[in-house]
């Protein structure tokens, strides 16, 4: 089954904890990206990828870092959470190409929650 | 920059009526993509329809169909036959046409309500 996985679903964590969110996809996409959802904001694009070792920053990529070292992940990490990091996190992946079949799959979304 | 707005944050529509959600949108770009996503409480991005900027007809998928004001840019959402699965949170977004980006901007949603 094409997928998009992360993990964990739900973290509750300190402020200044390092922390990972994964994200693993199994259908060879190129492009990765990484979301944030906010009551009243929608989602924002926090960084993309369209490539393995080619990353781009979204819209709002301040306290957050990304690797691409393999083409099926692309790991979040928040080196220093902090409360205003509180939020729902989409992973999602596509292949390139403008046509009907080349739009993103969705991950299930990460509860995160900073105290 | 591209904005998406969603100006309408809640709406209600009866069981079997049709409602309508509205997304303005301003970009300086001539060829791009829109969408309609649907949120429901499982948290899961489904993808409701997509429309392509350079394409005049308005999409359709089944109950869903969408007027595509290109002028005026604007991209409304019309839901025929309303049913209980369509209560969930919509986004409107954008995407520019270029194969060498992955950039969206995503509106700030409306929440649908379907009252029995």
């Amino acid at each position: 089954e094409a997928q998009v996985t992360q993990n964990p679903r739900y973290l509750i964590t300190v402020t200044g904890k390092k922390l990972t969110v994964t994200c693993s996809q199994n259908m060879n996409h190129e492009y990765m990206s990484w979301y944030r959802q906010d009551p009243g904001l929608g989602l924002r694009q926090i960084y993309y990828s369209m490539n393995v070792e080619v990353t781009d920053k979204g819209d709002v990529p301040e306290g957050y870092k990304v690797s691409r070292k393999e083409k099926r992940n692309f790991p979040l990490i928040l080196e220093s959470p902090s409360p205003n990091q509180t939020s729902l996190y989409f992973c999602a992946s596509r292949k390139p190409g403008t046509g009907d079949t080349y739009e993103q799959y969705f991950g299930p979304g990460t509860r995160l929650t900073v105290t | 920059a591209q904005t998406v707005t969603q100006s309408q944050p809640e709406m209600s529509v009866q069981e079997a009526e049709t409602v309508t959600l509205s997304c303005t949108y301003d970009t300086s770009e001539s060829d791009y993509y829109l969408f309609w996503y649907k949120q429901p409480p499982s948290r899961q991005m489904i993808l409701v329809i997509r429309q392509e900027a350079y394409k005049q007809q308005n999409a359709t998928e089944n109950r869903f169909s969408v007027n595509f004001q290109k002028a005026a840019k604007s991209f409304s959402l019309k839901i025929s036959d309303s049913q209980l699965g369509d209560a969930a949170m919509y986004f409107c977004a954008y995407r520019t046409s270029g194969s060498g980006t992955y950039k969206y901007i995503f509106g700030t949603g409306t929440r649908l309500k379907v009252l029995a």
